[in-house]
């Protein structure tokens, strides 16, 4: 079975303050990772995947295959980053997708 | 742009009725998905579909059924609404290989 954990529920940081959002994973195989956010009143939407291996909106997340591990960072947080995260995985024959609980990102002025 | 548009925004229903939510998308995608979206629970799997007239069951599919009669609509039905039914209902598309593409959602209230 497929499963992705965020422990926080909520994470406050202030305006210039690095950030760090958990996500581990449990899945046997080769798993695809993303990450998607929802900003207030907005649909829900990708942010980054690992196989791009690419920055968005100066959010980076690596995949560590030991620790089963695809932090999100970001190393100065800007008030437009305040949103829900979510981890999402990516897995199996039919390309099942689950999500995490998500994590609310408050970033104070 | 990708389109994923749920039928309705809002919808208020009373228990004991049959409750239809209609997704389309027009992206030729194979894969779709519904998800119930809670405070604190995040989105969970309700059933996803890989294939016209095929789908297979999510993590909490008890109280629901879906349609997948054509590739660019799948719908979710509620047999008979309960209160706890009330949520959050989130459709999503997908290539094989790519990311999912989410409509606007759709929150239900079972009165």
């Amino acid at each position: 079975a497929q499963r992705v954990t965020q422990p926080e529920k909520l994470l406050s940081v202030f305006k210039g303050a690095p950030v760090e959002l958990k996500c581990n994973y449990s899945y046997s195989g080769s798993p695809e990772l993303f990450w998607y956010v929802q900003y207030s009143r907005q649909r829900l939407q990708l942010l980054l995947r690992h196989i791009s291996r690419e920055s968005i909106k100066g959010f980076t997340a690596d995949l560590n295959k030991g620790e089963t591990s695809f932090h999100l960072k970001k190393p100065f947080a800007q008030e437009e980053d305040s949103a829900m995260y979510y981890c999402a995985l990516k897995a199996g024959g039919y390309q099942k997708v689950t999500f995490g609980t998500g994590t609310k990102l408050q970033v104070i002025p | 742009d990708v389109k994923v548009t749920q039928s309705s925004r809002y919808l208020v229903k009373r228990t004991g009725e049959k409750v239809f939510l209609e997704c389309v998308q027009d992206m030729d995608h194979e894969n779709m998905f519904w998800y119930r979206q809670d405070p604190g629970l995040g989105l969970r799997l309700i059933y996803f579909s890989y294939d016209v007239k095929m789908k297979e069951k999510g993590d909490i599919p008890e109280g629901y059924s879906v349609s997948r009669e054509k590739k660019e609509r799948f719908s979710l039905i509620l047999e008979s609404a309960s209160t706890n039914q009330t949520s959050m209902y989130l459709c999503a598309s997908s290539p094989v290989t790519t990311e999912a593409f989410f409509g606007q959602g759709t929150r239900l209230t079972v009165v």
